[in-house]
C-alpha cells in the first residue's frame, strides 16, 4: 500500500536548528514535495527533490534517499514565524500526490 | 495576481442539501485538484482534472462530483451533504500533472 509517516509534532527553539523527517512507501516515484501550512491557512511549496541529496533555499534544506524511501526537511535559523505544520508528499508516477499527515512545529522562544 | 479563489470562505448547511463550492484559477495550469483536510489525516484527494473536458477520481469520491467547462473554474458539488462531509476543502492547480501544486485560500464547510 500507499504510505507516508512523519511525527505528528516537534518542538524546537528560536534560532536552533530542526530536522522533519518522513519516510515512504509508494507504488512508484516521481518526486517528494515539502509544503508549509500555518494553522489556518493553505499550503504552500518549499521544496521539491526528484534525485538523492540535499536542495539548499535559504534557510530551509531538504534532502532526499530514494533507496531509502527517506527525506527530511532541515530548517535553521528558527523564527517564530517558522511555527507551522509540515507536510510531506510523494509524487507516485500516476500524477496524484501521496501526503503524510503533517508535521506541526512548535517554536519557543 | 489572484492565483486560485475559492468561495465560499466558509459555509455551514443542513444535512441533505446541496452545495456547490467554487473554485477558480487565472494562472491557465491545466490541472486542478479537490482536496479535504482532517485533523490527523491529512490531505486526501477527492477528484481531479487533468485538462479543461477530463476528471477523474481520487481517494475518496464518494458524494462529492466535479466538472471541468474551461481551464480556469472547476467547481465540487456535494448532491447531498452528510456530517462526515464536514472539513476544510482546499482546491488546487498545476501546470501539469506532475508539477508543483498551487493552493487556494479554502473553503471550511461544516454539515449539520
Amino acid at each position: 500500500g500507499q504510505n507516508i509517516d512523519q511525527p505528528t509534532e516537534m518542538t524546537a527553539t528560536e534560532g536552533a536548528i530542526v530536522q522533519i523527517n518522513c519516510t515512504y512507501q509508494t507504488s512508484g516515484f516521481n518526486g517528494l514535495f515539502w509544503y508549509q501550512q500555518h494553522a489556518g491557512e493553505a499550503p504552500t511549496f518549499l521544496s521539491y527533490n526528484v534525485l538523492d541529496g540535499l536542495e539548499e533555499k535559504g534557510r530551509f534544506s531538504s534532502f532526499l534517499s530514494r533507496s531509502k524511501g527517506y527525506s527530511y526537511l532541515l530548517l535553521k535559523e528558527l523564527q517564530m514565524k517558522d511555527s507551522a505544520s509540515y507536510l510531506c508528499a510523494v509524487d507516485d508516477s500516476n500524477y496524484q500526490l501521496i501526503w503524510g499527515a503533517g508535521t506541526k512545529l512548535i517554536i519557543k522562544p | 495576481t489572484a492565483g486560485i479563489t475559492q468561495a465560499p470562505t466558509s459555509q455551514i448547511l443542513a444535512a441533505g442539501r446541496s452545495m456547490t463550492l467554487r473554485c477558480t484559477q487565472d494562472m491557465r495550469h491545466n490541472a486542478m485538484y479537490w482536496y479535504r483536510q482532517d485533523l490527523g489525516l491529512g490531505l486526501r484527494l477527492i477528484h481531479y482534472s487533468n485538462t479543461a473536458g477530463t476528471t477523474g477520481k481520487g481517494e475518496v469520491p464518494d458524494g462529492y462530483s466535479v466538472s471541468r467547462a474551461n481551464t480556469d473554474d472547476f467547481p465540487l458539488t456535494l448532491a447531498s451533504a452528510v456530517p462526515s462531509q464536514t472539513s476544510v476543502y482546499f482546491c488546487a492547480s498545476s501546470s501539469g500533472e506532475t508539477d508543483t501544486q498551487y493552493f487556494g485560500p479554502g473553503t471550511r464547510l461544516t454539515v449539520l
